[in-house]
């Protein structure tokens, strides 16, 4: 089955300062890979995803890039703010698949 | 808007006692799951449903049922909570199967006296 890990498994950064996080998979079939933000004691929340035939995708502040070849793919947030601390979570998955395979998670902490 | 409301949002429960939660979905979506998640650990799939299909997880233990009713409602069966159940039980849903976002629920804190 697949496999996904996750680094660091903390992070702690100044306000305005870059943070990345990296997730490896193990199954070259996952063609999806979407990054979760949990605060505490709240539900998982999706903000930002990507699919297999995009190399890089943006959001404001933030940004996923892929490398199928190497089978990584990182989020990237700039200008960090104290809203950014919280439990940020990778997945992968592949069609028709039923399972979402997490990562065990990133507690970011943003310094003010 | 609400989309998946997980009721209740705190639950206690003794040892051994039976307990249900409930899940239910606005977005018509076809798949529903359940996730246990303790102390920020990533959350881990118990079993889902696609439509009227059920797909339990080979880990998962006994203890632990599930029911469909229909598209909106999917509930969580504890047999006979032990300690180590105590958790927070999230539902989800997504439209398919794989490749496909999933919008999560509110959580139930569950606690085992």
């Amino acid at each position: 089955g697949e496999n996904v890990e996750q680094h660091p498994s903390t992070l702690s950064v100044q306000e305005g300062d870059s943070a990345v996080i990296k997730c490896t998979y193990s199954d070259s079939a996952s063609n999806y890979f979407p990054w979760y933000k949990q605060e505490l004691g709240k539900r998982p929340q999706l903000i930002i995803d990507i699919r297999s035939n995009v190399g890089e995708k943006k959001d404001q502040r933030i940004a996923v890039t892929l490398n199928k070849t190497a089978k990584h793919f990182s989020l990237h947030i700039t200008e960090t703010q104290p809203e950014d601390s919280a439990v940020y979570f990778c997945a992968a998955s592949k069609t028709n698949a039923g399972k979402s395979t997490f990562g065990d998670g990133t507690t970011l902490t943003v310094k003010p | 808007d609400a989309m998946v409301i997980q009721n209740p949002r705190y639950q206690v429960t003794q040892f051994g006692k039976p307990v249900t939660l409930s899940c239910s979905q606005t977005l018509n979506h076809n798949v529903m799951y359940w996730y246990q998640q303790k102390s920020s650990q990533a959350p881990k799939l118990l079993f889902h449903y696609y439509d009227k299909d059920f797909n339990n997880e080979a880990d998962t233990p006994d203890n632990f049922q599930s029911r469909r009713p229909n598209t909106s409602f999917c509930f969580l069966d504890i047999r006979s909570p032990g300690l180590g159940d105590a958790a927070m039980y999230l539902c989800a849903t997504s439209r398919e199967q794989g490749n496909e976002k999933l919008f999560f629920g509110s959580g139930t804190q569950l606690s085992v006296l």
